[in-house]
């Protein structure tokens, strides 16, 4: 199993429409989780970050997260074409020294059209 | 803004070069990562260091080496580049929490192409 799960996709979406990604992970002592944006040929971006379950909002974005179900997402309300990119989970290792290293999903292509 | 920056945006070197991937970050960071991305495979991290001349493996560390002398640079260096380390190098930072709350943060990535 692998420790971050996301669906790849494609998930097309139209634009004006609620985009909703989701994450699984298997390290139940994982305490933070984020989410980065990719565009094409450029780095990961952070967007969001969550620590406790329930809900944060930030503009369009909301990230979800349930511990007892091991399970994050993201929705994207009013998705728009400058949303398409790949979107990155990640979640922290627990443990030991593992202070900061993180444990990447493959990733989610989002495409948003017109 | 944090601010992470790497040498080199473009790469292309002979099999057998040495090779050095430089990354600078402005944000007193402790934590400092280099990644590998590959089409497939995803982000896979080679090497970590949380402290100034303190590094510790990633997943992937055969064929690369590490060096920080100072906190805010961190060098990736291939010691005999071969065909198989072509490939997109991310370096990223972050701050070092017991917590977990470690928001890492990107430069703009290495393309290096070994020829």
């Amino acid at each position: 199993q692998k420790e971050v799960e996301q669906n790849s996709g494609p998930l097309s979406v139209p634009e004006g429409a609620i985009a909703s990604l989701n994450c699984t992970y298997s390290d139940r002592g994982s305490q933070s989780f984020f989410w980065y944006r990719q565009y094409s040929g450029k780095s990961p971006e952070l967007i969001m970050s969550i620590y406790s379950n329930g809900d944060k909002e930030d503009g369009r974005f909301t990230a979800q997260l349930n511990k007892a179900s091991q399970y994050v997402s993201l929705l994207i309300r009013d998705s728009q074409p400058s949303d398409s990119a790949t979107y990155l989970c990640a979640v922290n290792r627990a443990g030991g020294t593992s202070y900061g290293k993180l444990t990447f999903g493959q990733g989610t292509i989002l495409t948003v059209h017109p | 803004d944090v601010k992470v920056t790497q040498s080199s945006r473009y790469l292309v070197k002979r099999t057998g070069e040495k090779v050095f991937l430089e990354c600078v970050q402005d944000m007193d960071h402790e934590n400092m990562f280099w990644y590998r991305q590959d089409p497939g495979l995803g982000l896979r991290l080679i090497y970590f260091s949380y402290d100034v001349k303190m590094k510790e493996k990633g997943d992937i560390p055969e064929g690369y080496s590490v060096s920080r002398e100072k906190k805010e640079r961190f060098s990736l260096i291939l010691e005999s580049a071969s065909t198989n380390q072509t490939s997109m190098y991310l370096c990223a930072s972050s701050h070092r929490l017991a917590g977990g709350y470690n928001e890492q943060f990107f430069g703009p990535g290495t393309r290096l192409t070994v020829l």
